[in-house]
């Protein structure tokens, strides 16, 4: 298709494990976004990624949280030693280039820890 | 601190009525505010934006009403139809690449 492609869509995990959520950005888009959107709230940004590298990761949590973008495609949001505060939806989302252009979200990934 | 706050929380109108959402800002450095729509088990789609130079813009039935002075922007729906029930976000981000920051959000539902 050609939307953002986020898997898994759901995945269960118990605490303590260690996780990764691929994101497939729209092709060309050189922006790449993560969020997290928590029942009931609005999403809540983690990190932007211009090309392949970090732009600003200023809304990651803590250090057990990482992303990766190698080649300036495909996105990897890593969360280590869950807590069960971790779960949530993590939506990834792309646009053309810059954060006041139109973000195109995925579907998110579903994440329960147990 | 919530940068962006949305109200009502959530908003049931009958088919055809003029639901309004309503969002307030601090950050006069703001200068984008779109507005996103989100079913349930889907990702947020942009609905409409605005920019500052403007104080409102339409597309189709949505509206988007923007008052710099009181530092808040609405959204409106004309002829709201049922398949209009969802949630929608406000937002807001500055220009050099600050990331969009969103409200709460707002459950609607529309009933025939």
């Amino acid at each position: 298709g050609a939307g953002v492609s986020q898997t898994p869509s759901n995945k269960v995990t118990e605490k303590g494990k260690y996780v990764e959520l691929r994101c497939d950005p729209i092709s060309g888009h050189t922006a790449l976004y993560w969020y997290r959107q928590s029942l009931g709230q609005g999403p809540e940004f983690l990190i932007y990624f211009q090309g392949t590298g970090a732009a600003d990761d200023s809304g990651l949590p803590n250090d057990r949280f990482f992303a990766v973008r190698p080649e300036g495609s495909v996105s990897t949001l890593k969360i280590q030693r869950t807590e069960r505060g971790d779960s949530a939806v993590y939506l990834c989302a792309s646009s053309l280039n810059s954060h006041t252009g139109e973000l195109f979200f995925g579907e998110g990934s579903r994440l329960t820890v147990l | 601190q919530q940068q962006v706050k949305q109200s009502p929380q959530s908003l049931i109108v009958q088919k055809g009525g003029i639901p309004i959402i309503n969002c307030a800002y601090e950050n006069t450095a703001f200068d984008y505010f779109p507005w996103y729509q989100q079913f349930p088990g889907k990702g947020p789609a942009l609905l409409i934006a605005i920019r500052p130079d403007v104080s409102e813009k339409k597309e189709g039935r949505f509206t988007i009403s923007f008052n710099k002075s009181a530092k808040q922007f609405s959204l409106h729906i004309m002829d709201s139809q049922p398949g209009d029930s969802a949630t929608y976000f406000c937002a807001a981000s500055m220009a050099g690449n600050t990331p969009l920051v969103f409200g709460k959000g707002t459950r609607l539902s529309v009933i025939a």
